[in-house]
């Protein structure tokens, strides 16, 4: 089966400081794309950072980075000087451009501390 | 601006009844997807559609159908409601042709059968 594993359902950090949330993903195929969303209290999601797998040069947006291990299947998030508004849930996802299908990890929540 | 609409957000229905859950997009998007989320499980995929009237099982399509007769369309359907379908509902929409094949979001439907 296919899968995204997240393996932190919590996470906590302290404002302005940095930190970095666990994805594993298993699938067989090449052609795939990875993504973070952000699911804030509103609960509307919102891309976050994207990762075409074919390219080898990590994505970066603004205060948010990834580690990109495609040997490994591993695609973490770095956030950078968070702030208050990052709190929210992150989800981890990945799209398998052959079939059209994109699944989803567990999530885990964000808590930034003032 | 894109946009895709769930017809309800919140949505109490009773053991036994039909519902259906309406999701629109105007984004000419071809696959369109329905998710559950439940705390701790993360998004789970229900059914998706690569193209008008096709459909795929996802994780999880027992109890649930869908129907896609038009592109901007996707509804899903709980032919006899049960209560361990209460759950947060999302909607998704993307292209495979398109630059970032980063999915949409509706805004969600809590459904809460009783």
């Amino acid at each position: 089966a296919q899968t995204v594993t997240q393996s932190q359902p919590e996470m906590s950090v302290q404002e302005a400081e940095t930190v970095t949330l666990s994805c594993t993903y298993d699938t067989s195929e090449s052609d795939y794309y990875l993504f973070w969303y952000k699911q804030p209290p509103s609960r509307q999601m919102i891309l976050v950072i994207r990762q075409e797998a074919y390219k080898q040069q990590n994505a970066t947006e603004n205060r948010f980075s990834v580690n990109f291990q495609k040997a490994a299947k591993s695609f973490s998030l770095k956030i950078s000087d968070s702030q208050l508004g990052d709190a929210a849930m992150y989800f981890c996802a990945y799209y398998l451009y052959n079939n059209n299908d994109m699944r989803f990890g567990a999530g885990t929540r964000l808590t930034v501390k003032p | 601006d894109v946009k895709v609409t769930q017809s309800s957000r919140y949505l109490v229905k009773r053991t036994g009844e039909k519902v259906f859950l309406e999701c629109v997009q105007d984004m000419d998007h071809e696959n369109m997807f329905w998710y559950r989320q439940d705390p701790g499980l993360g998004l789970r995929l229900i059914y998706f559609s690569y193209d008008v009237k096709m459909k795929e099982k996802g994780d999880i399509p027992e109890g649930y159908s869908v129907s896609r007769e038009k592109k901007e369309r996707f509804s899903l359907i709980l032919e006899s409601a049960s209560t361990n379908q209460t759950s947060m509902y999302l909607c998704a929409s993307s292209s495979p042709k398109g630059v970032t094949t980063e999915a949409f979001f509706g805004q969600g439907t809590r459904l809460t059968v009783v």
